[in-house]
C-alpha cells in the first residue's frame, strides 16, 4: 500500500517569508514517481514538479524549490520569499510502477495562507 | 488552447436524484480520471479508465457510475445510492499508457450541492 502524509495542514506565513511544505510517502515500490500540484482558491489543480525515486538531485524553479531524500523518504518544497499569489492549497501525489494505471495517492495538503 | 473542461462548474441536486457530470478533453490523452475532495482533505480515486469502454473502481466508487464510449469524454454519474455526494469533483487525463512518469492534467473541476 501507498501513503503520503502532509502532516501540516496550515501554515501561515507574512509576504516575503520562506516557507516549507513537508512531504513524506511509503511505498514498497523501487519505482515511484513524487509530483507536487498547487490548487489555488479556484480549484484546478496545477502541475508543479515530477521526479522519480532514481533521480535524488534537489531542483530550484525560480523561488521554488524541491529537497528529494530517499533516506527518508521525503520530498519537501520550499517556496521563498513568498508572495499574496503563493497562498494556495500544495498536494503531494505518489505513483508506483508495479501500478500501471498510473494512479495517484495524494496527501491531504497543506494550506498556505500568505498575507501582506 | 489544448485543455480539460468540466461541466458544470455548480450544480446542485436534491436527495433521490442521479446527476452526470461532464468531462471533455482534447489532449489526446488516453488516460482519464475521476476524484472527489472534501473540505481539508486530499483528493480520492472514483474511477479511472485508460482506454474507451474500459474502466475501473477506484477507492471510493460506491454510488458512482462512468462511461468511456469516447476517447475525448469521461463522464460521471453520481447516482441516489451515493449516501454523502457533496463535494468538488475533478477529473484529470495522462498521456500515454506507458509513461508512468507523466503528470495528470486537472480540469476546473464540479461542485455539486445534495439540497
Amino acid at each position: 500500500a501507498q501513503k503520503v502524509t502532509q502532516a501540516q495542514t496550515e501554515i501561515s506565513v507574512v509576504e516575503k517569508e520562506d516557507v516549507t511544505l513537508d512531504c513524506v510517502y511509503e511505498t514498497r515500490d523501487t519505482t515511484y514517481y513524487l509530483f507536487w500540484y498547487k490548487q489555488p482558491p479556484s480549484g484546478e489543480l496545477v502541475f508543479l514538479i515530477r521526479r522519480n525515486s532514481f533521480d535524488e538531485q534537489n531542483e530550484i524553479s525560480g523561488r521554488y524549490s524541491w529537497n528529494f531524500q530517499k533516506s527518508t523518504s521525503s520530498f519537501n518544497f520550499t517556496i521563498t520569499a513568498s508572495q499574496v499569489v503563493d497562498s494556495a492549497v500544495y498536494f503531494c501525489a505518489l505513483s508506483g510502477a508495479t501500478d500501471s494505471w498510473g494512479k495517484l495517492q495524494f496527501g491531504a495538503g497543506t494550506q498556505v495562507v500568505v498575507t501582506p | 488552447d489544448g485543455g480539460i473542461t468540466q461541466s458544470p462548474k455548480y450544480l446542485f441536486r436534491k436527495e433521490g436524484q442521479n446527476v452526470t457530470l461532464s468531462c471533455e478533453q482534447n489532449l489526446n490523452h488516453d488516460a482519464m480520471y475521476w476524484y472527489r475532495q472534501d473540505p481539508g482533505q486530499g483528493l480520492r480515486l472514483i474511477y479511472y479508465s485508460q482506454i474507451v469502454n474500459d474502466f475501473q473502481k477506484g477507492d471510493i466508487a460506491e454510488g458512482y457510475s462512468v462511461s468511456r464510449e469516447k476517447k475525448e469524454s469521461f463522464p460521471l454519474t453520481v447516482t441516489s445510492a451515493q449516501k454523502n455526494p457533496t463535494a468538488f469533483y475533478l477529473c484529470a487525463s495522462r498521456p500515454g499508457l506507458a509513461d508512468l512518469y507523466n503528470e495528470q492534467f486537472f480540469g476546473p473541476g464540479t461542485r455539486l450541492t445534495v439540497l
